[in-house]
């Protein structure tokens, strides 16, 4: 069973600072993603890590995929208010012939002016 | 750009009710899913459909059943509703079942009394 751990899961920042959220997972996988979900809203893709190695960036967030180490990062440079949501990494996972996403519990960030 | 489309967006249920949600998507993808997401405990997937025709059982699919009517929908049956079915219900597609983003619809938030 394909187990996925965000850490941390709730986050709390100043505008300005950096941050890293981690993702880990238990199972050999070479696709994750990361989502971003607003309160009361639907969940949207931030990036797709289709390989080890892979880094991908966009505007203030960085997200990476160590697949040996089983692990993405997904980091927070100089955070600005508009960035507060929850954001959510999945892995995806071959069971039965058929991939399904598997997602973690999700990070909730609050940036404080 | 419709995207996937749920509705209804809001229902509220008694114990024992049956209703059905329904998911339509535009993109012409292949492969649909139905997520549950409950506070702290992320996104987990209900019931999937690979392709048309197909349906899979996912982490958590008792008390519910689906139907891929067609390539464009997928719905989500409840036969006698529980309340511990009050959650907020994610439809998804993407392209095929692996290395594609799943893009989400708006979500129906259901409520079992």
């Amino acid at each position: 069973e394909l187990k996925v751990e965000q850490n941390p899961l709730f986050l709390s920042m100043q505008e300005g600072k950096n941050y890293t959220i981690y993702c880990n997972y238990s199972t050999t996988s070479d696709r994750l993603y990361w989502y971003r979900q607003d309160p009361g809203k639907s969940l949207e893709s931030l990036f797709v890590l289709l390989s080890n190695g892979a880094v991908k960036q966009e505007g203030r967030l960085m997200a990476s995929l160590d697949t040996k180490a089983r692990l993405s990062t997904l980091h927070i440079t100089a955070a600005v208010h508009d960035l507060s949501a929850t954001y959510f990494c999945a892995v995806d996972f071959s069971g039965a012939g058929s991939y399904q996403l598997t997602f973690g519990k999700g990070t909730k960030l609050s940036v404080i002016p | 750009n419709a995207g996937v489309t749920q509705t209804p967006k809001f229902q509220v249920l008694k114990t024992g009710q049956s209703m059905t949600l329904q998911c339509a998507q535009d993109m012409n993808h292949n492969s649909m899913y139905w997520y549950r997401q409950d506070p702290g405990m992320g996104l987990r997937l209900i019931y999937y459909s690979a392709s048309e025709g197909t349906t899979d059982k996912g982490e958590v699919p008792n008390g519910y059943n689906v139907s891929r009517l067609n390539k464009r929908e997928f719905s989500l049956r409840l036969e006698s509703a529980a309340p511990s079915q009050t959650s907020v219900y994610f439809c998804a597609s993407r392209l095929d079942v692996a290395k594609n983003i799943q893009y989400f619809g708006a979500g129906t938030r259901l409520s079992v009394l």
